[in-house]
């Protein structure tokens, strides 16, 4: 069964500068996808960031990049300048897309408080 | 904004009694997943619905039941509820053709049950 582990279940960072999250994750599939999803004091759950495995490139959106080491099943967030709106919980979630229906498996998150 | 809506936003029951949690997707997202959020954790996958049948299921007891229907609403029923299934419920719709499998949230259900 795949598994997602973030280990930092609290950061914080002051505003402008940069914070990496950490993710890894365990699967025994070669295809699959990886996602950051934010969720901010108002619950619902935002996309940041999405990953194909089969790409070498790392993602990046605007101030949000990744590190996906598919070898060490790593899955790193890097946020930069931060904002005061950054603050929220982000989860690292995996996708199987032909095993599992497609369902996202979450890690417990990680809580980022960005302060002034 | 994601275009999915959830009613109610919050809602009380007490243990045994049964509850209907309803969410409402986008035009086209024929497939529609639903997650239970225990306060501090990840979301955890409950069930999925494609084209009205239930095609996926995690952990969860069948007291734990679904319905899709054809204007892209669907409904989760949780039945002789528990204290345990106090949670945040999350559905989650996606289209037919998504090509990154992008899942779309709307805001939750908080259940307390007393």
């Amino acid at each position: 069964a795949q598994t997602v582990t973030q280990s930092q279940p609290e950061m914080s960072v002051q505003e402008a500068e940069t914070v990496t999250l950490s993710c890894t994750y365990d699967t025994s599939e070669s295809n699959y996808y990886l996602f950051w999803y934010k969720q901010p004091p108002s619950r619902q759950m935002i996309l940041v960031i999405r990953q194909e495995a089969y790409k070498q490139q790392n993602a990046t959106e605007n101030r949000f990049s990744v590190n996906f080491q598919k070898a060490a099943k790593s899955f790193s967030l890097k946020i930069s300048d931060s904002q005061l709106g950054d603050t929220a919980m982000y989860f690292c979630a995996f996708m199987d897309p032909g095993g599992s229906q497609g369902n996202l498996i979450f890690g417990k998150g990680t809580k980022l408080s960005v302060k002034p | 904004e994601t275009g999915v809506t959830q009613s109610p936003t919050h809602l009380i029951k007490t243990r045994g009694q049964q509850v209907t949690l309803r969410c409402s997707s986008q035009s086209g997202h024929n497939t529609v997943s639903w997650y239970q959020q225990a306060l501090g954790q990840g979301p955890q996958f409950i069930f999925q619905y494609y084209r009205e049948e239930e095609n996926g299921r995690g952990n969860f007891p069948p007291r734990f039941s679904g319905l899709q229907f054809p204007n892209y609403s669907s409904e989760l029923n949780v039945n002789a509820l528990e204290l345990d299934d106090s949670a945040l419920y999350l559905c989650a719709s996606r289209p037919e053709r998504s090509s990154y499998n992008e899942q779309f949230f709307g805001p939750g259900t908080r259940l307390t049950v007393l």
